[in-house]
């Protein structure tokens, strides 16, 4: 099984659309949990991380399920310049590593 | 201003050739990253270290070497044994301790010719 698997998408939505990215991990010991945009031919930008609680940034909300093991990021009323890959990403009890995600890709469309 | 900077934006490569791709930061962070990013894949960790003087391989450390002489510095050099070098090298640092976000260069695009 893989370690975290995304759709890849692409996600093609109008403006103003909302959109929802799913992201299961097998690691259940798992600890830390984030969302990283990453522009075409650049590198990743940490979008927000993820509290078991949920947590919410603008237009951006981001839920764990540790039961389900997986997380998840919803984009509300989509601009333009949302148009980037999101990266899921994770890292393990007492580790520096992070393991990515492929990511998936979102275009949004005039 | 604080950042991470990777040089060169491109780099190209002959057979047979080692080379160095840079990565320095001032952001005082003492943990330093270097990731392979190939197309429509994830990234995946070359080497990574958590203190001066010391470091760690990742997943895919064959072929590549490093070294952490100093705090803001940790070059990455692609040896001749890397039989397939050419990606996107990305660079990242971060504060001590696990689970801890990690913040990217802007990465090098290295290409065989």
């Amino acid at each position: 099984r893989k370690e975290v698997e995304q759709d890849p998408g692409p996600f093609n939505v109008p403006e103003g659309a909302t959109v929802a990215f799913n992201c299961t991990y097998s690691n259940s010991a798992s600890q830390s949990f984030f969302w990283y945009r990453q522009d075409c031919r650049k590198e990743p930008k940490l979008l927000m991380s993820v509290y078991s609680s949920g947590n919410e940034d603008g237009r951006f909300t981001a839920q764990l399920n540790r039961a389900s093991q997986y997380i998840s990021l919803l984009i509300r009323d989509s601009k333009l310049s949302d148009s980037a890959t999101y990266l899921c990403v994770y890292s393990g009890a007492g580790s520096y590593q992070l393991t990515f995600g492929k990511g998936t890709k979102l275009s949004v469309i005039p | 201003d604080g950042g991470i900077t990777q040089s060169p934006k491109y780099l190209f490569r002959k057979e047979g050739q080692n080379v160095t791709l840079s990565c320095e930061q001032n952001l005082n962070h003492d943990a330093m990253y270097w990731y392979r990013q190939d197309p429509g894949q994830g990234l995946r960790l070359i080497y990574y270290s958590q203190i001066v003087n010391d470091f760690q391989k990742g997943d895919i450390a064959e072929g590549y070497s490093v070294s952490r002489e100093k705090k803001e510095s940790f070059p990455l050099t692609v040896t001749s044994a890397q039989k397939n070098p050419t990606a996107f090298y990305l660079c990242a640092s971060s504060i001590s301790g696990d689970g801890v976000t990690q913040y990217f260069g802007p990465g090098t695009r290295l290409l065989v010719l």
